[in-house]
């Protein structure tokens, strides 16, 4: 198994609601990671964990809380975001080390979030 | 920070025709990652550069990194409709232990007409 799998794909929440979007893979990669994406932006790191420790935080805002409940899930979980939060989240996932011909990421294919 | 820019920022060609857009840094990198990204997808890895100098193909992609290590070039031959996408370049941000923090170009995007 080579991907990282991201449910849901499209997701529609109001700045009232709660909701988790769902990150997995069995590559057996110790790092995984939450980015957002507006359109036609580089993708931009939230968090990066690592051996299923929450390793970085890029200064995110608290409405955005990260889980990661085992070394194969990743949750991103959501409350009271307004409606510039509307992106592509995407999850991806690497080895740990720093060089090495496998140091790229596998990313998922996102969840587009739109807020109203 | 480090920043990474890439040029040209938008390219629309012809079926057929080669392609090269370039990436580069205010400081030096150590590996150079060049990935596609299809719309509503996630980015996909095209080839992955260790060393100055270096000079790696995919297909028909070619991609070299820099002898000064700020900057890497990308090379599409004999374009096709699928090449369409945008083309980000990535290299490791600061970090400490043993994560890869990526920090991503600002992107070209190709649009190939058939």
């Amino acid at each position: 198994d080579t991907e990282v799998t991201q449910t849901p794909k499209h997701l529609v929440m109001g700045m009232t609601n709660k909701k988790s979007l769902k990150c997995e893979q069995h590559m057996g990669h110790r790092a995984m990671y939450w980015y957002k994406q507006k359109a036609k932006k580089p993708p931009e790191l939230m968090f990066v964990y690592s051996y299923e420790k929450l390793s970085i935080n890029e200064s995110v805002p608290s409405r955005f809380s990260p889980e990661c409940p085992n070394s194969s899930l990743l949750n991103l979980h959501l409350h009271a975001l307004q409606p510039e939060d509307s992106a592509l989240y995407l999850c991806a996932s690497s080895q740990t080390g720093k060089r090495g011909p496998n140091y790229g990421y596998t990313f998922g294919s996102g969840t587009r979030l739109t807020v109203v | 920070g480090q920043q990474l820019n890439q040029s040209p920022q938008s390219m629309f060609i012809q079926e057929g025709e080669d392609v090269s857009m370039n990436c580069t840094s205010s400081s030096i990198f150590n590996t150079w990652l060049w990935y596609k990204q299809d719309p509503g997808e996630g980015p996909v890895l095209l080839i992955a550069l260790y060393k100055a100098g270096e000079l790696t193909s995919n297909g028909r992609l070619t991609a070299q990194f820099g002898i000064t290590r700020k900057d890497s070039f990308l090379n599409i031959s004999a374009s096709i409709p699928s090449d369409v996408g945008i083309y980000f370049c990535a290299g490791p941000g600061p970090s400490g232990g043993a994560t890869n923090k990526l920090i991503f170009g600002t992107g070209t995007l190709l649009a190939v007409q058939p």
